[in-house]
């Protein structure tokens, strides 16, 4: 079994719409980080978070810790936000473990 | 600032032949990371270092050393290439909290 699940693995929306990626995850952390990945390219930090929520943009990500459960919110959806995104989690020990990502495709 | 630079993009090896992949940091980070991600698969960790003259084993180490003779370096040296390390590397820093990655470096094996 997987330290990070992630769902979906792989999402389609049409621009606009609003779109919920989740984490759960089953290890004690001391964070979860979002990353983006877009297609060739390399690995970008959007959020490091421990407790409660965190805005950026047209992005939301929140997080319950007691439930060990986070979720990746984009509003009003675009085409430039399809990318890969990767749900990674920092246990207490500081290792790292990582989600096998959610794939969204925007359509115009 | 450059983050995390990584070298080479790109690189096709023969079964067998050797080589590094460099990596580089400007953000004066102790942590510094090798990790490869394959097809439908989460990144796993080769090896990580906690600072300068430290390293350790990850999750896939077999096949692969690295150094850490400075806190900006942290190479990655694979020996007698094997396709099963055809795969997207990437290096990452963090110092407490965000992580910072380099491009990755795409490798295949033949």
């Amino acid at each position: 079994k997987n330290e990070v699940e992630q769902s979906p693995q792989n999402l389609t929306a049409q621009e606009g719409e609003f779109i919920t990626i989740n984490c759960s995850y089953s290890v004690g952390i001391s964070a979860l980080h979002w990353l983006q990945q877009h297609p060739g390219g390399g690995i970008v930090s959007l959020f490091m978070l421990s407790s409660g929520k965190k805005k950026h943009g047209r992005l939301i990500a929140t997080i319950n810790i007691q439930e060990k459960h986070s979720s990746l919110h984009i509003t009003a959806s675009h085409p430039r936000d399809s990318a890969v995104y990767i749900c990674a989690v920092r246990d207490t020990g500081n290792q790292f473990y990582f989600g096998t990502g959610t794939s969204l495709t925007v359509i115009p | 600032n450059a983050g995390v630079t990584q070298t080479p993009k790109f690189r096709i090896l023969k079964i067998g032949q050797s080589m590094t992949l460099q990596c580089t940091q400007d953000m004066n980070h102790n942590y510094m990371y090798w990790y490869r991600q394959d097809p439908g698969m989460g990144l796993k960790l080769i090896y990580y270092s906690v600072g300068a003259g430290i390293t350790d084993k990850g999750e896939v180490p077999n096949g692969y050393n690295v150094s850490r003779s400075t806190t900006e370096d942290f190479p990655l040296r694979l020996e007698l290439a094997a396709p099963s390390q055809t795969s997207v590397y990437f290096c990452a820093s963090r110092e407490t909290g965000e992580l910072f990655f380099g491009e990755g470096s795409r490798l295949t094996v033949l």
